[in-house]
């Protein structure tokens, strides 16, 4: 059965520094993966789609993740933290028949 | 482009009740899956409507259940509402069925049961 484990449920930077939000998965097969957004109130956007092209995927933001099949990792990452990057994220998988199964989600709160 | 709407943004509900939510998706997508988020939860899957049928479903009771119209909008229905039905829940669209299509969602409804 496919899954996916984000590994922290709040993590905290400061306004300029790197962002790293850790996400390992599970699947008997290439998976597709992705990572979207939540801001308070609001629905989901999609920040970026991993499909067994490019190991390292480009997203909107500044974001990026890279695939690492060794390490059944999909963390997410961006050089310098904005204020308006404080939001909750989720990591997932979709099936061949495009049910997305979705992390717990991890909260990115940035102080200035 | 309008995107995916749904309506009404809120809803508060007694125990017992029905509910009614919908969505519209966004033009050109022909898919429409719904999906349940408890607080600090991720979203859960309920249902996914293509072609006007229900095409799979996730662990949810029979008291979910949902319609797709020709327009491709797509309601979904809740009866016998319980306290744990209050969630804020997402209607997501994509052109097509497939784990590649990407699913652009809505804003959500959120639903309290009182």
């Amino acid at each position: 059965a496919q899954s996916v484990t984000q590994l922290d449920s709040h993590v905290s930077v400061s306004e300029g520094t790197p962002v790293l939000l850790r996400c390992n998965y599970s699947s008997s097969y290439s998976p597709s993966l992705f990572w979207y957004v939540q801001h308070p109130n609001k629905g989901l956007q999609l920040l970026l789609k991993y499909t067994s092209a490019a190991t390292l995927v480009k997203g909107i933001n500044g974001f990026e993740a890279e695939f690492k099949k060794s390490e059944t990792s999909f963390h997410l990452t961006k050089p310098s933290a904005h204020m308006s990057d404080a939001a909750e994220y989720f990591c997932g998988t979709s099936s061949n028949t495009g049910k997305l199964i979705f992390g717990q989600g991890t909260t990115l709160q940035v102080k200035p | 482009d309008a995107g995916v709407t749904q309506s009404p943004t809120h809803l508060i509900k007694t125990r017992g009740q029905q509910v009614t939510l919908r969505c519209s998706p966004k033009s050109g997508h022909d898919t429409v899956s719904w999906y349940q988020q408890a607080l600090g939860q991720g979203p859960q899957f309920i249902f996914q409507y293509y072609e006007e049928e229900e095409r799979q479903r996730g662990n949810f009771p029979d008291r979910f259940s949902g319609h797709q119209f020709p327009n491709y909008s797509s309601e979904l229905n809740v009866n016998a509402l319980l306290l744990g039905d209050s969630a804020l829940y997402l209607c997501a669209s994509s052109p097509g069925q497939g784990g590649l299509n990407t699913q652009y969602f809505g804003p959500g409804t959120r639903l309290t049961v009182l």
